[in-house]
């Protein structure tokens, strides 16, 4: 069985340029959510998808938007980017249909933006 | 407003000593806590969920207690080891969301 798994590791852009990130969820899980972390913080909600459609979304603006497929992997899109978005960028899966109970995270994306 | 607090911010104790991690929440109405280990600049790794119905959960060395009416969790960690040393963060889920919305972390060291 595999894990999360989230790509890129690092990433550094700059202000105004936009960033896509993706996460693998584990094996057999079909919701992805989507957290930022920024630095001596606790994540943030972002968003979280079932089944290839958003189910709840946090206090962030429509700049941050996703995407989930049909294998149930996931895309983070940030357009227009600030210097506040520079954080740890982590991804979860879990399984509705196992009650969604235990949320499994990813190792995360580290994303600067200068 | 739900939101999650852990105290003390960090914690500092010698190898071997018992401890436990503080975690509160304002709303009694929790479908479930989750506690998890975060390594320095790496991913969450879970160690154990609570359901609302449920009052306590152990793993090894690690119990995790629940206490909706009084709005509080704890993490008991006995006979620490130097391994023990990262962040610990508490996450609650409230109502029937997919959301978990963490406190801000006990950064624990334990020193050899």
């Amino acid at each position: 069985e595999t894990g999360v798994t989230q790509s890129p590791t690092h990433l550094i852009k700059t202000r105004g340029q936009q960033v896509t990130l993706r996460c693998s969820s584990q094996s057999g899980h079909n919701t992805v959510s989507w957290y930022q972390q920024a630095l001596g913080q606790g994540p943030q909600f972002i968003f979280q998808y079932y089944r290839e459609e958003e189910n709840g979304r946090g206090n962030f603006p429509p700049r941050f938007s996703g995407l989930q497929f049909p294998n149930y992997s996931s895309e983070l899109n940030v357009n227009a980017l600030e210097l506040d978005d520079s954080a740890l960028y982590l991804c979860a899966s879990s399984s509705m249909l196992q009650g969604g109970d235990t949320q499994y995270f990813g190792p995360g994306t580290r994303l600067t933006v200068l | 407003k739900q939101e999650v607090t852990q105290i003390p911010a960090a914690l500092s104790v010698p190898e071997g000593e018992n401890l436990v991690l503080n975690c509160s929440f304002t709303d009694s109405a929790i479908y479930n806590l989750q506690w998890f280990r975060q390594d320095p600049g790496k991913g969450l790794t879970s160690l154990l969920l609570i359901q609302s119905s449920q009052r306590e959960q152990t793993s090894g060395r690690l119990n995790a207690s629940l206490d909706k009416s009084s709005g509080r969790s704890t993490l008991y960690i006995a006979a620490s080891q130097p391994g023990d040393s990262a962040t610990y963060l508490c996450a609650v889920r409230f109502g029937n969301t997919g959301k978990l919305i963490f406190g801000q972390g006990t950064t624990l060291q334990v020193k050899p």
